[in-house]
């Protein structure tokens, strides 16, 4: 099993939809949760931190559900701007982070 | 906003000759690390460094694989016996404490092995 796994899409959805991607891990001793955003050979951009009570920011809520190991994130009324590849990123103890393939996220006007 | 800056942004070395990769940490941030993407594949941990060691290594970071802290500023990644299957994208990343939290990272240098 992967460490980490994201349904690789690709999403293609209009501008103002709402979009959800999800993410499992397979190290139940993970002990802290990022999505990420990377444009084409750009660099991995923090999005946000996950916390177990989930957080939201702005259009950008994410959840972390550890008993079924499992995270997600959820974009509201999407923007062209919002393309981009979506990184489900895990810290499993140490200090490395383990990286998912990635979701792909294509909005078109 | 302070940033991870990178040096060179794209590298082209002949396969069997060294290459350094040159990185400057945001300042007041303590760990710092490596990681590389294959085109068309995932970033991957490389090593991470913190106090003026090697506080974690994955696999792919072989004995042909070095990093230094020179001075106060610079954290430079030095191939020693570069292959065809080192050209990626390496990324340097710094962070204010361990990998509990989020991780900065540089816009990256291309390696080109030819």
């Amino acid at each position: 099993r992967k460490e980490v796994e994201q349904d690789p899409g690709p999403f293609n959805v209009p501008e103002g939809a709402t979009v959800a991607f999800n993410c499992t891990y397979s190290n139940s001793a993970s002990q802290s949760f990022f999505w990420y955003r990377q444009d084409c050979r750009k660099e991995p951009k923090l999005l946000m931190s996950v916390y177990s009570s989930g957080n939201e920011d702005g259009r950008f809520t994410a959840q972390l559900n550890r008993a079924s190991q499992y995270i997600s994130l959820l974009i509201r009324d999407s923007k062209l701007s919002d393309s981009a590849t979506y990184l489900c990123v895990v810290n499993a103890g140490g200090n490395k982070l383990v990286f998912g393939a990635g979701t792909i996220l294509r909005v078109k006007s | 906003e302070p940033e991870v800056t990178q040096t060179p942004s794209h590298q082209v070395t002949q396969m069997g000759q060294e290459v350094i990769l040159r990185c400057v940490p945001i300042s007041n941030h303590l760990y710092f690390y490596w990681y590389r993407q294959i085109l068309g594949q995932k970033v991957e941990f490389l090593v991470s460094f913190y106090n003026n060691e090697i506080s974690e290594k994955s696999e792919i970071f072989d004995d042909q694989f070095s990093v230094e802290r020179p001075d106060g500023s610079n954290f430079t990644l030095k191939i020693r016996s570069t292959k065809l299957e080192d050209s990626a994208m390496y990324f340097c990343a710094s962070s204010s404490q361990g990998a509990n939290q989020p991780q900065h990272f540089g816009d990256g240098t291309r390696l080109s092995i030819l």
